[in-house]
């Protein structure tokens, strides 16, 4: 059973530069979140996709923008890159619904480094 | 809103000795609470979880916690520290009503002394 599983694991960008870091869900899971996780820092909720639609979303600025697609996967996009962006990515999935009680399961990651 | 606060950004313990890790959560409802584990270079994995069932849970690696509702409180402990729990450890809050998102800690660096 395959988890979640993200790509690229590395990424070099500079500053203004566009970047799209894709995600793929754990078999049978159909929600998809994205985190931010600067250096020493816990995770920063950026937002969650759930039917193709974001569903949530924290703190971030428009820059940031995602989308889901009919097989679940997910794509995080971020437009003009600040220095500030430089961070791990974590992808994680889940399943809808209270019986599931929102247990994400996190992929590897993709580390973005804006030079 | 919820928050969490994990007290003691690093925590060194004998190998053999018990480790814990504290964790105290705000949240104006009923919240779900987990424990994740970082491995350096790599994403997070669930250690165990709280979803309104046992106070007390048991997760993977030996690893267990208490909810404590009165203290606002989910410890991490395990009785004897391996050299393979160095990692980071975090705590994280999310709402019983659905699937939310996930409030974490700063996190705990665990080291093991030899």
């Amino acid at each position: 059973d395959a988890g979640v599983t993200q790509s690229p694991t590395h990424l070099i960008k500079t500053r203004g530069q566009q970047v799209t870091l894709r995600c793929s869900p754990k078999s049978g899971h159909d929600t998809v979140s994205w985190y931010q996780q600067a250096l020493g820092q816990g995770p920063q909720f950026i937002f969650q996709y759930y039917e193709e639609e974001e569903r949530q979303r924290g703190n971030f600025p428009d820059r940031f923008s995602g989308h889901q697609f009919p097989n679940y996967s997910s794509e995080l996009n971020v437009n003009a890159l600040l220095l500030g962006d430089s961070a791990l990515y974590l992808c994680a999935s889940s399943l809808e619904g209270r019986l599931a009680k929102n247990i994400q399961y996190f992929g590897a990651g993709t580390r973005l480094s804006v030079l | 809103a919820q928050s969490v606060t994990q007290l003691g950004s690093h925590v060194s313990v004998s190998e053999g000795a018990l480790v814990l890790l504290r964790c105290n959560y705000s949240s104006s409802v009923p919240p779900y609470l987990f424990w994740y584990v970082q491995y350096p270079n790599q994403g997070l994995q669930l250690l165990l979880k709280y979803t309104s069932a046992a106070t007390l849970v048991k997760g993977i690696n030996g690893f267990e916690a208490e909810f404590k509702k009165s203290e606002t409180s989910f410890h991490l402990t395990k009785p004897s520290a391996h050299m393979s729990d160095a990692a980071e450890y975090f705590c994280a809050v999310s709402d019983y009503f659905g699937n939310e998102k996930l409030t974490f800690g700063t996190g705990t660096r665990l080291t093991i002394i030899p």
